[in-house]
């Protein structure tokens, strides 16, 4: 059974661009959450979604974006990236809603 | 407000040392548990979860929580620590049927030989 994965690794982006980034849940699950983690902080919650819909949103303004395909896998976009967007983003899939996530490995955004 | 507190940012322990982990979430009707460790440079991964039943819950390697719905709180123990179990830890709730898993701070344990 293949777990979460997320592409790329590591990204390095200037202030202004855009970025996508990509995971692919485990297999069977349907529902993703994408969490941005700040260095020295916990994850702190930026959307879900569940069967290609957004369930639900954090305290992220509206340039974080997000799409959930067909085959669950989804995407995370950042327009007019800022500095304090530097952070992991982590991305972790479920089952179905309120069941335990499972987390990829990130992806390490850097903002110059 | 929803939330996780975890007291201790860092706790340092001498390797066979027992250690405690403190964690405290906000008060709920209902709430899901959860312990996730993170190796430096790497994702989260779960270490153990309490949805319900036993309030005492143990993962493969050593580790134990104890659900204690009157203070609140859900410490991760283990009795005798490794230098491998040197790593970030945060304690993690769903609470009152959200869809969001609010995360505390995160406490660095250090395992010292």
């Amino acid at each position: 059974e293949t777990g979460v994965t997320q592409s790329p690794t590591h990204l390095i982006k200037t202030r202004g661009q855009q970025v996508t980034l990509r995971c692919s849940s485990q297999s069977g699950h349907n529902t993703v959450s994408w969490y941005q983690q700040a260095l020295g902080q916990g994850p702190q919650f930026i959307f879900q979604y569940y069967r290609e819909e957004e369930n639900g949103r954090g305290n992220f303004p509206p340039r974080f974006s997000g799409l959930q395909f067909p085959n669950y896998s989804s995407e995370l976009n950042v327009n007019a990236l800022e500095l304090d967007d530097s952070a992991l983003y982590l991305c972790a899939s479920s089952l179905e809603l309120y069941n335990e996530q499972f987390f990829g490995p990130g992806t390490r955004l850097t903002v110059l | 407000a929803q939330s996780v507190t975890q007291l201790d940012s860092q706790v340092p322990v001498f390797e066979e040392a027992p250690v405690e982990l403190r964690c405290n979430y906000s008060s709920s009707v209902s709430v899901y548990l959860f312990w996730y460790v993170q190796y430096p440079n790497q994702g989260l991964q779960l270490l153990l979860k309490y949805l319900s039943g036993s309030t005492l819950v143990e993962s493969i390697n050593g580790f134990e929580a104890e659900f204690n719905k009157s203070q609140t709180s859900f410490h991760l123990r283990k009795p005798s620590v490794h230098i491998s179990d040197t790593a970030e830890y945060f304690c993690a709730a769903l609470m009152d049927s959200s869809y969001k898993l609010i995360f505390g701070s995160g406490t660095r344990l250090l395992v010292r030989p």
